[in-house]
């Protein structure tokens, strides 16, 4: 799998939009882009995933990068409930474990 | 739709114990994984299962530690002669099969376990 490259922190404001970053320079074609998060010791939940569109669900949207070197994923509307440590990882085919990096630690502040 | 089943949610066992974890799979679920948590660390994946067959047990510590996934039943993650360096969070995944699309791995909430 890919090595992913996360800030370590951020913070945003309540009910603005957050961004987060990740540099995937060494991805393969086909391995996919998929975003955990984690809040406090709960398990991981999943967000998203793509390959090389954009993509929107009812949580959040992935942007990638054409060269597919990076992504961002965009938390349109963060609420407090939204602090959490987010995981972006590139992760191959049917079957393959997910490698956690250290994510970036979000905090969304009133 | 049940999501992933994991218990208990806390276990505690003294030095020299064995630990069972279980864990149910969402349903129509079929590919099994296992993460630990060790405090301040970050997830890191230990096996991974198919109904009665280990695929990838690159993670699993060569000794104490064994898997399984049986036909009917939960997947068991078990530990023998427990020490306190296995006190961590032990997450189940279940993820349906077919192809990276949609294989995506659904998490449970965890066992976690503290060896006194």
């Amino acid at each position: 799998d890919a090595k992913t490259t996360q800030p370590t922190s951020m913070d945003c404001a309540e009910g603005r939009a957050a961004n987060l970053p990740c540099n995937h320079s060494t991805i393969s074609g086909n391995e996919y882009v998929y975003w955990y998060r984690q809040i406090h010791s709960q398990g991981p939940q999943y967000i998203i995933h793509g390959l090389k569109n954009n993509e929107t669900n009812e949580m959040a949207s992935l942007i990638i990068t054409e060269d597919r070197k990076s992504s961002t994923l965009i938390l349109p509307h963060a609420t407090l409930r939204d602090t959490a440590v987010y995981y972006c990882i590139a992760s191959g085919d049917a079957g393959q474990k997910l490698v956690f990096g250290q994510g970036t630690r979000l905090t969304i502040n009133p | 739709n049940a999501g992933v089943m994991q218990n208990p949610r806390h276990l505690v066992r003294r030095r020299g114990q064995e630990a069972r974890l279980r864990c149910s799979p969402m349903k129509g679920h079929s590919h099994v994984y296992w993460y630990r948590q060790l405090p301040e660390e970050g997830l890191k994946f230990m096996v991974y299962l198919q109904k009665e067959n280990i695929i990838d047990e690159s993670g699993m510590p060569k000794e104490r530690f064994s898997a399984e996934f049986p036909k009917e039943g939960p997947s068991i993650l078990r530990i023998q002669q427990v020490v306190r360096g296995d006190s961590a969070a032990y997450f189940c995944a279940s993820s349906h099969t077919g192809g990276a699309s949609t294989d995506t791995q659904y998490f449970g909430p965890g066992t976690r376990l503290t060896v006194l």
